[in-house]
């Protein structure tokens, strides 16, 4: 069964430090990986698209990596503002299907 | 630049009443597509169209559901008659017209926020 499973859960940080949240996936085949901030009360907003053979894409302070071979991503936020706190949702296409992540929510703290 | 425009934000209303929701894509995007979220089930698409055509309806719950197309600027989705398990925040969503599978984003609207009592 395809799936998409995000961790943690939940993640509180103080602001200016680093956190990395992971999405792990057992989607055949694969065609991209995607990643989406979404704030509260907010529609998710496109951060980066990474294809089979991208192993790392920035956006700013965002940095995703994919290892397709072990079927791993991860997200790596540098130096956190107050900003960033929001859920991450990883999304994998394959099949002519998307198939969502429940999310990471990530709380920065002053 | 405009993004994906929906009304209303917030909608509350009693069991067995219809319900429409409504979303303006962004100009020149071919695609849309309407998504439902709940804490229990995430995000899950409901229905997509491409050049105002439904392409998948997969997803729409059951006949009490249906979306609408009628020109590349509007859509609605309606409720009728609606339950309290339709309770959700219901996105649109539109991209680009290399399709939803492709390397572009979707870019999505800010929602409305059903509750049905």
């Amino acid at each position: 069964k395809n799936q998409v499973e995000q961790s943690p859960q939940s993640l509180i940080i103080l602001e200016g430090k680093n956190c990395t949240l992971q999405c792990n996936y057992t989607v055949s085949p694969f065609s991209n990986l995607r990643w989406y901030k979404q704030d509260t009360g907010r529609g998710p907003v496109s951060l980066t698209i990474m294809t089979f053979s991208e192993n790392t894409k920035s956006n700013g302070r965002y940095t995703a990596t994919l290892d397709a071979d072990t079927k791993q991503s991860s997200l790596h936020i540098t130096a956190s503002q107050l900003s960033d706190s929001a859920s991450y949702i990883c999304v994998v296409t394959s099949n002519y299907q998307l198939i969502w992540g429940a999310g990471t929510k990530l709380i920065i703290k002053p | 630049d405009a993004g994906v425009i929906q009304s209303p934000r917030h909608e509350v209303t009693e069991m067995g009443q219809e319900v429409t929701l409504r979303c303006k894509p962004i100009s020149g995007h071919d695609y849309l597509f309407w998504y439902r979220q709940t804490m229990m089930r995430g995000l899950e698409l409901l229905i997509y169209f491409n050049n105002n055509v439904p392409i998948d309806d997969s997803g729409m719950p059951e006949d009490r559901f249906s979306a609408k197309m009628p020109n590349a600027s509007f859509s609605t989705l309606k409720i009728q008659p609606s339950e309290p398990r339709d309770s959700a925040v219901y996105f649109c969503a539109s991209s680009s017209s290399e399709g939803p599978y492709s390397n572009q984003p979707q870019h999505f609207g800010d929602g409305t926020r059903l509750s049905i009592l």
